[in-house]
């Protein structure tokens, strides 16, 4: 089945570490995004890449660090300059460009990632 | 710029009666806009979309949205209400960079 994975489902951090969030698709797709998700806020986009090696920043980089080394993968890294980390996180995946996203809507999201700092 | 304004953030109804779900918009130009649906710890699913054609919009499940330009609204409605619809619901907007916009959700609860 096509589909986005993201593991952990869970995790747990100290303060002071870093830690990173791994989101894989196999629907082909050249666009892929990070969402962080808290109650009564709705999604805030961290970093969206629309092609390998590529990659930009969302409404909320910072803390964050991104990779696209590969189509399919697009790891999210936490770092300890991340204030408040303790958040759901939600890695999404589009067809085609952001200008193809406006017309369509459509992202094809993971069952996400939930981060807890102690 | 653009913006999306969800007006409740619960909304509580009866299994069989209606559904409604309010989403105003803002925008500067003919904007498109879109409801998705979120259930407890899993990811977003695309219920259904405007993109200037119909106003009327079909979604899954038997969900359908209105586009109300002279209102700026895009209200989320179902006839009768199941005990599956309970979940969280997003609606969004597609902004001037192409990134899409999320309103702050609205949490249907289905009472029996």
């Amino acid at each position: 089945d096509g589909g986005i994975t993201q593991s952990p489902k869970y995790l747990f951090r100290k303060e002071g570490q870093n830690v990173t969030l791994s989101c894989e698709q196999n629907l082909n797709h050249d666009a892929m995004y990070w969402y962080r998700q808290d109650p009564g806020q709705g999604l805030r986009l961290i970093y969206y890449s629309q092609i390998v090696n590529d990659f930009q920043k969302g409404d909320i980089a910072e803390g964050y660090s991104v990779s696209r080394e590969k189509k399919e993968s697009f790891p999210l890294t936490v770092t300890s300059a991340q204030k408040n980390p303790t958040a759901f996180y939600l890695c999404a995946s589009s067809k085609g460009t952001s200008g193809d996203l406006a017309n369509t809507g459509e992202l094809f999201f993971g069952e996400g990632s939930r981060l807890t700092v102690l | 710029a653009q913006s999306v304004t969800q007006l409740d953030s619960h909304v509580s109804v009866s299994e069989g009666t209606p559904v409604l779900l309010r989403c105003n918009y803002s925008s500067s130009y003919s904007p498109s806009l879109f409801w998705y649906v979120q259930h407890p710890n899993k990811g977003l699913q695309l219920l259904l979309k405007y993109t200037s054609a119909a106003t009327l919009v079909k979604g899954i499940n038997g969900f359908e949205a209105e586009f109300k330009k002279s209102e700026t609204s895009f209200h989320l409605t179902k006839p009768s209400a199941h005990m599956s619809d309970a979940a969280e619901y997003f609606c969004v907007v597609s902004g001037a960079t192409n990134k899409l916009i999320f309103g702050t959700g609205t949490l249907l609860a289905v009472q029996p």
